[in-house]
């Protein structure tokens, strides 16, 4: 079975500055790793994604991510935060195989980017 | 390309009452998920289909829930009767296949039980 742990149910920041939103995995198979956003009354949107090769994943609006597989960690990173980046964000994983390529969510952490 | 769609977008019922949610997902996607997310929660898979067989419903209150995916295109989910603890938003998503293809997922229906 897999699970998904985000530390930090709600994270405050001033614009401008720097954010990181941590995820650490349980799984015992290799995993596909996820960042969704969701936006007030909004469905769900893919942020980034690791399936293989190199550790450290772009993805859009200038978020980045490093799969760290010894840590199992899977952390989200933005080097400037601004006020349109508020938001909830979900970690995943997906089993690469043994199951049916359901998604596993973390909790959630929201992201408040104070002026 | 259009995007998963859900309808409706909030409903309101009182418990005991039945409810239906419908999901159109993007064209040419033969995996198609939904997903209940109570609130302060992430979202949990309710039940996944291939095409319209189901190949995982093993989270979903089958004593009260039913979902269909006729034709293998559109999807229903069902509540009946409802219950206070239903309350949350139901997603839909979908994609091409399983593994590593990206799920996309639709606006979702607040469901708000009294």
């Amino acid at each position: 079975a897999q699970s998904v742990t985000q530390l930090d149910s709600q994270v405050p920041v001033f614009e401008e500055a720097p954010v990181e939103l941590r995820c650490n995995y349980s799984s015992s198979v290799s995993v596909y790793l996820f960042w969704y956003v969701q936006y007030p009354n909004q469905g769900l949107q893919l942020l980034l994604k690791y399936l293989s090769g190199s550790t450290l994943v772009k993805g859009i609006n200038g978020f980045e991510a490093e799969f760290n597989k010894s840590q199992t960690s899977f952390h989200l990173r933005k080097p400037s935060v601004h006020i349109s980046d508020t938001a909830e964000y979900f970690c995943a994983v997906r089993p690469h195989r043994g199951s049916q390529g359901n998604l596993i969510f973390g909790k959630g952490t929201k992201l408040s980017v104070k002026p | 390309e259009a995007g998963v769609a859900q309808s409706p977008r909030y409903k309101i019922i009182e418990k005991r009452q039945s409810v239906a949610f419908w999901c159109n997902p993007i064209s040419g996607h033969a995996t198609l998920y939904w997903y209940q997310q109570i609130l302060g929660q992430g979202p949990k898979l309710l039940i996944q289909f291939q095409n319209n067989g189901v190949v995982d419903d093993s989270q979903l209150p089958k004593d009260r829930f039913s979902a269909e995916r006729l034709k293998g295109v559109d999807s229903t989910l069902k509540i009946q009767p409802a219950k206070l603890e239903d309350s949350a938003v139901y997603l839909c998503a979908s994609s091409l296949g399983v593994g590593n293809t990206e799920a996309f997922f639709g606006q979702g229906t607040r469901l708000t039980v009294v």
